[in-house]
């Protein structure tokens, strides 16, 4: 199965808000409400930063939100700060047989 | 603190075998399903197995199936995943992570990851 579609790249100023798409179908995104959202800085380990669609674990600032529609889920970090540019993965659950599916991921620029 | 430290990557000629290692600590190992993600040079991140708290459970991707195995030393605290009939595109860093969830499934809450290991096929 193929991974889940993400834009190769977004941007905006400190203060602004962004929002990641990620879209996959109905044998994935849009049946569970299992997606999850990792951030990622060069060289790093990735970072659970949603659960579960929205949740956010502890320790992640709420300018950090997650939703689905459909087929797809959206990332929106609302007040950019400098330190959020990263690279952005999505990652839902795509049942028994295929299991997980991965975006191929967002880089996040911060002007 | 949760700490999760991977070992055992190296380079390998394609066909051969490796034995990746995770030593787990800061929290109650059993208590949790594990997973490997792997990332190719320059590339995103690609789920690669998971493996439930008893061991009874164990997913795998299409493009590893057969070819890995996904094990866990509860006693030991350590994750395992032996790797064999290596191919080129199998290059990448290989990243233990934690689960929030005892459950194997739906597995892609993964809370904690290791700094990963680096995997080089190549002759």
């Amino acid at each position: 199965q193929s991974a889940l579609t993400q834009p190769r790249s977004v941007s905006g100023s400190p203060g602004q808000s962004v929002t990641i798409s990620c879209t996959g179908t109905s044998s994935d995104v849009g049946v569970y409400n299992y997606v999850s959202w990792y951030q990622q800085h060069p060289g790093k380990a990735p970072k659970l930063m949603i659960y579960d669609v929205s949740k956010r674990p502890s320790g992640v600032p709420d300018r950090f939100s997650g939703s689905n529609s459909g087929n797809t889920a959206s990332l929106t970090i609302s007040g950019l700060h400098a330190e959020d540019e990263a690279d952005y993965f999505c990652c839902s659950y795509a049942g028994s047989y295929t299991f997980v599916l991965f975006g191929g991921g967002t880089k996040l620029t911060v002007l | 603190e949760v700490q999760l430290l991977e070992s055992g990557g190296g380079l390998v000629q394609p066909g051969g075998s490796l034995r990746l290692s995770c030593a787990a600590s800061g929290f109650t190992f059993s208590n949790y399903a594990m997973t490997w993600v792997r990332q190719a040079p320059g590339k995103g991140l690609e789920w690669v197995s998971a493996i439930s708290v008893t061991s009874v459970d164990t997913f795998y991707a299409d493009s590893v199936k057969g070819r890995f195995t996904i094990s866990r030393d509860n006693s030991k605290n350590t994750l395992y995943l032996r790797m064999s009939s290596l191919r080129a595109e199998d290059t990448a860093i290989y990243y233990c992570s934690k689960d929030r969830r005892s459950a194997v499934a739906p597995a892609v809450s993964l809370d904690s990851w290791g700094q990963g290991t680096l995997v080089t096929v190549s002759s």
